[in-house]
This record gives structure tokens, sequence and C-alpha cells, in this order.
């Protein structure tokens, strides 16, 4: 069953513009990641956020979370050709710390 | 950079055939999770071990599917018999399983069943 729900499903924005994807989830949980797939590759972590933790940066990334709202958000500053990919949420469970994958954003970086 | 090994990449078979996919994990990581993938689902969780210890299974079809890690440096999934809705890529990935980091997956396997 699925956890976290991407938003929006497919995204195409001009290169050098920010990308913002969203999650939402439905139960309590331990933490939140970020990952991304290439075409016809394996997912990468990309970030981490915890459950008491409101805000996180990674270079151009930068994740936020909203417990009270179960939501969380990615941000992509400064977009470019190789950030073109899908890229999901998954959220870490409380009490089973099963980890739960939404169905993804297509991002796709527009030249 | 440590890697997660998945073998085979590919494998096509027919129905009926049982099918084995392995996974090396990354040397000193302890938890192990196992995915499928598809279109129409998406990323599923069919099963995770925890030092080698089954933890949850509920995601897989019982009567044919069977995970297991005889050692810490092998898990396999094991399909008998296969059937033509089980194509899709499997995924492995591997982490610490302290809720700090996040988990590195393998390349996958691309299973097709005729």
């Amino acid at each position: 069953s699925q956890q976290g729900e991407e938003d929006p499903q497919a995204l195409s924005i001009q290169e050098g513009e920010n990308a913002t994807m969203n999650c939402s989830y439905k139960t309590s949980i331990n933490n939140l990641q970020w990952y991304r797939q290439n075409s016809g590759r394996g997912l990468v972590h990309l970030i981490l956020i915890r459950s008491n933790e409101r805000e996180k940066h990674s270079g151009r990334l930068r994740v936020t979370l909203d417990t009270s709202k179960k939501s969380s958000s990615l941000l992509i500053t400064a977009s470019r050709a190789a950030d073109t990919a899908s890229y999901f949420c998954a959220t870490e469970k409380h009490r089973d710390d099963k980890i739960i994958f939404g169905k993804g954003t297509r991002l796709h970086i527009l030249p | 950079d440590a890697r997660v090994t998945q073998t085979p990449r590919h494998k096509v078979t027919e129905m009926g055939q049982e099918v084995t996919m392995r996974c090396q994990p990354i040397l000193g990581h302890n938890t192990v999770f196992w995915y499928r993938q598809t279109m129409m689902q998406g990323l599923e969780l069919l099963a995770y071990f925890r030092n080698r210890a089954p933890l949850d299974d509920s995601g897989m079809p019982k009567d044919r599917f069977s995970a297991e890690m005889p050692d810490a440096t092998l898990a396999t999934l094991k399909i008998q018999p296969s059937e033509p809705r089980d194509s899709a890529v499997y995924f492995c990935a591997s982490g610490f399983g302290t809720g700090s980091y996040g988990y590195t997956f393998g390349s996958g396997t691309r299973l097709t069943v005729v």
C-alpha cells in the first residue's frame, strides 16, 4: 500500500527555474526521505528529514516537513538538464520502520 | 563507492519456471529491503530483513515468493512458479536501519515472464 503521494505526477520546467514537488502521507513517521531515479536505473538517496525537523538543505535541495499536515516538499533550485528524473518520497513509519514509497513525480527540465 | 550488487540484471523466463534473484548488500549494513517496481503499482515493498532476520514479508504473495538471507553478504528472492504478472523490476536496498541515513539501492533485476 502507498503511504506517500507525490504531487504533481509530472512537471516540466525550463532549465534554471526552481522545481517544487510535494508529498503527503497518512500515518505517523520517524523520518521522510527523498530519492531520485533516472530512467532505467536504481534509486539514489537524496536527503532524509526526521520527524522533529522542519527544514533541511543539501546543495541545491531544500526539504520541508510539516507533521501537522503530514506533508513534505522538495525544492530543487536553479534546475539543470541532469535533474531530469523521477523523484520519490519515502516514509519510515513510526513503530514498524518500514520504508514505503509514493508513486513519484516525473521531472523534465527543458533546455 | 560501496555498491549494492544485484544479479542477474535481466532475466527472461517461461511461465512456471523458478526464478532466483540475488543481492549483495553493502558490507556492514544490517537492513535489507526487497521492492518490486511496475508502472501500475509503483514501488511495492515485498520483504525486509534486519541482522538477517525477516521482519516483514506481508507484501509478498506467500504461495510463490520466498525471501532469505543465508548470510550477511547475500539476500535472495525466489519465485516458484513464476507467472507473467510477476514481470517487473526487482530492487534490493541496504542500509544501517538507524533512521538517520537513507538506503542504497542496487541497479535492479528486470524480470520478464513469458
